[in-house]
């Protein structure tokens, strides 16, 4: 594809569910990285993959947190017994190693 | 004290001004830095990058940064409406992934 592919775009989901949210990089990228914005904050680091090294997982913010990533190809990123405060857009970017990052669209999700 | 402090703004100008939007920083070991725009509904993109002090300009955009005040800066000259979005500064210490972002000032840019 032509870019960073994010799915879904929304979800909604009630307290206390799990979400799996979804990320394709640019085919040929090494790295990917996980962040999150919440509303009028910055982006928050969460996880980084590089090739076959193991995931830098620093900025994940409690042991609900969890990603996977499959070789150099697709990244899932699982919140379980979601949280309000876990409401945010969760974007994922891509890049050759250590260089520009490109970002998709991100998951907009929503815990009610 | 957090890391990044960017004023998010709102901020309305008429096309054609002169647009300066700023982030201060409290980690003297950060040294690369840049300014990401984000459209609505989008993910950032990254629009210049900068090592260390010094100026550097692209068009229409310059970015400036001051490492003794710890201090950076994006100038935008004949702001035009497709430049309305989020800015968003963000800097790092040497590894491009862990980025530290401010919260993003979002303009508007009126016809």
């Amino acid at each position: 594809g032509a870019g960073v592919s994010q799915s879904p775009s929304n979800k909604v989901t009630e307290k206390g569910k799990d979400v799996e949210l979804r990320c394709d990089p640019i085919s040929g990228h090494t790295a990917l990285y996980w962040y999150r914005q919440r509303l009028g904050q910055g982006l928050e680091f969460l996880i980084y993959f590089q090739g076959n090294s193991a995931p830098d997982k620093s900025g994940l913010p409690s042991d609900r947190f969890s990603a996977e990533r499959t070789g150099e190809s697709v990244s899932t990123l699982t919140i379980q017994r979601t949280q309000q405060e876990d409401s945010a857009v969760y974007l994922c970017a891509s890049s050759p190693y250590n260089e520009k990052l490109f970002f998709g669209s991100g998951t907009q999700l929503s815990v009610l | 004290q957090k890391e990044v402090e960017q004023d998010p703004g709102p901020l309305s100008v008429p096309e054609g001004a002169i647009v300066s939007l700023n982030c201060t920083y409290s980690n003297s070991a950060f040294q690369y830095f840049m300014w990401y725009r984000q459209y609505s509904r989008k993910g950032p993109e990254l629009l210049m990058y900068t090592y260390s002090s010094g100026n550097k300009e692209d068009g229409r955009f310059t970015a400036q940064v001051d490492k003794s005040s710890k201090y950076i800066s994006l100038f935008i000259r004949d702001s035009q409406p497709s430049d309305s979005a989020t800015y968003l500064c963000a800097m790092t210490q040497g590894s491009n992934y862990k980025l530290t972002f401010g919260k993003g000032t979002l303009l508007t840019v009126n016809p």
